[in-house]
């Protein structure tokens, strides 16, 4: 089984719809939580990092639920430059244990 | 914010030769690196984590005699794929941590090197 699973999509939306996506973590010692947005060819980039309570940066909304070790992330509002690759984060340790991926493309 | 720059962003080369690899904290002091590569459609893997002054740290699967790593000074940590073949055609994307930086698990890419073997 893999530490982060993820569905890899991809997610076709048109503009302006809502979109969400979700993560499961196999490590209940995990720390801390993270969305990277990954553009082809590029680096990874922080999005956002997750906490329980839930936390907000603009269109974006993302979620952890410790118990069910399950992590979402909710775009509202897509724009075409939303089109990427999500990754779900986790730690453990030092270490940054990456998903694979869910791919959103986002159409005019 | 915190930059990380690696040179080359890309490398081709022939089967059998080896290529270096450099990761660079430009704005601050990096007490550790990591090393990940990436395969298409694939997760970032961690291969090693590299503490400056010590000797790096492997991930379970990756051959420390073929992928060296140096960390020599806070700035700058190399990795070094020894006699390369085409299988380990990959993006590889290092990392830094900045000592004095919150929080303190944060870790800043840098651009990434995609290599190419022939």
């Amino acid at each position: 089984r893999k530490e982060v699973e993820q569905d890899p999509g991809p997610f076709n939306v048109p503009e302006g719809a809502t979109v969400a996506f979700n993560c499961t973590y196999s490590n209940s010692a995990s720390q801390s939580f993270f969305w990277y947005r990954q553009d082809c060819r590029k680096e990874p980039k922080l999005l956002m990092s997750v906490y329980s309570s839930g936390n907000e940066d603009g269109r974006f909304t993302a979620q952890l639920n410790r118990a069910s070790q399950y992590i979402s992330l909710l775009i509202r509002d897509s724009k075409l430059s939303d089109s990427a690759t999500y990754l779900c984060v986790v730690t453990y340790g030092n270490k940054l244990v990456f998903g694979a991926g869910t791919i959103l493309r986002v159409k005019s | 914010g915190a930059v990380v720059s690696q040179h080359p962003s890309w490398v081709i080369c022939k089967s059998g030769t080896s290529v270096k690899i450099e990761c660079r904290s430009l704005d601050f002091q990096a007490t550790t690196m990591f090393w990940y590569r990436q395969f298409p459609k694939q997760s970032l893997m961690l291969m090693a984590t590299s503490n400056e002054g010590s000797k790096a740290t492997y991930e379970q699967g990756v051959e420390k005699d073929k992928f060296l790593i140096n960390h020599a000074s806070l700035t700058l940590s190399t990795l070094t794929v020894t006699s390369a073949h085409p299988e380990d055609s990959s993006f590889y994307i290092c990392s830094a941590r900045d000592a004095a930086g919150i929080p303190y698990n944060e870790q800043f890419f840098g651009p990434g090197t995609r290599l190419t073997v022939l």
